[in-house]
């Protein structure tokens, strides 16, 4: 069935190094795209989202990349900090707003200080 | 705001009991859902709803039942608790047109 999921469960990374986490999905129809970090015993928190008429979009310290073409997801974080460890979600749906996300399995973000 | 709440924030019970696990929000936000998290699996969507009186079923919604006769509340029962449950279960919220779900701190719950 359609799914959303991601290339790498760990990634380990060196404090103040970019982090990159990558997000594939299957359904075509999809139109709008969501990262979201978790924090240990937390609920997952936004970070930032696209949707599908964008190939890009930059928030504060972290950039989104969208390929349709190939249906790729990235999460880029610049000057990784021990903040960010945690794990991290793609997550998408088809129609915007108020319509189910699927959640791709997530990827934990290990900071080396 | 107090955002979204859960209660309790643990629970265990025995195979075949009941429970409701509690969820409120003080954002005025249409959409609810409700999510089970295991290892290795991501958040799964139990069940939803789009308003008040209206319900639908996500995913994985067997052995559960929700109901929405407020905006603010969105209670998740557990019929007759099975091992196979034990999981953190999330709340989570949001506004009418909007994606960005606003998530719950989580219940951890264990079947024994």
């Amino acid at each position: 069935g359609e799914s959303v999921g991601l290339h790498l469960p760990t990634l380990s990374v060196q404090e103040g190094d970019n982090s990159i986490i990558n997000c594939a999905y299957s359904n075509s129809a999809s139109d709008y795209f969501i990262w979201y970090k978790q924090e240990s015993g937390k609920g997952p928190q936004f970070i930032i989202d696209i949707r599908s008429n964008m190939d890009k979009r930059q928030g504060q310290r972290v950039t989104v990349l969208l390929n349709k073409t190939v249906k790729h997801l990235s999460l880029q974080i610049a000057a990784t900090q021990p903040g960010d460890s945690a794990v991290y979600f793609c997550a998408e749906n088809e129609n915007s707003g108020n319509t189910p996300l699927v959640f791709g399995k997530g990827t934990r973000l290990s900071v080396i200080a | 705001n107090a955002g979204v709440t859960q209660t309790p924030k643990f629970q265990v019970l025995k195979t075949g009991q009941s429970m409701t696990l509690q969820c409120a929000q003080d954002m005025n936000h249409e959409y609810m859902s409700w999510y089970r998290q295991d290892p290795g699996m991501g958040l799964r969507l139990i069940h939803y709803s789009v308003g008040a009186g209206i319900t639908d079923q996500g995913e994985v919604p067997n052995g559960y039942n929700v109901s929405r006769s407020t905006t603010e509340d969105f209670p998740l029962r557990l019929l007759s608790a099975a091992p196979s449950q034990t999981s953190v279960y999330f709340c989570a919220s949001s506004s009418q047109g909007s994606n960005e779900q606003y998530f719950g701190p989580g219940t951890r719950l264990t079947v024994t």
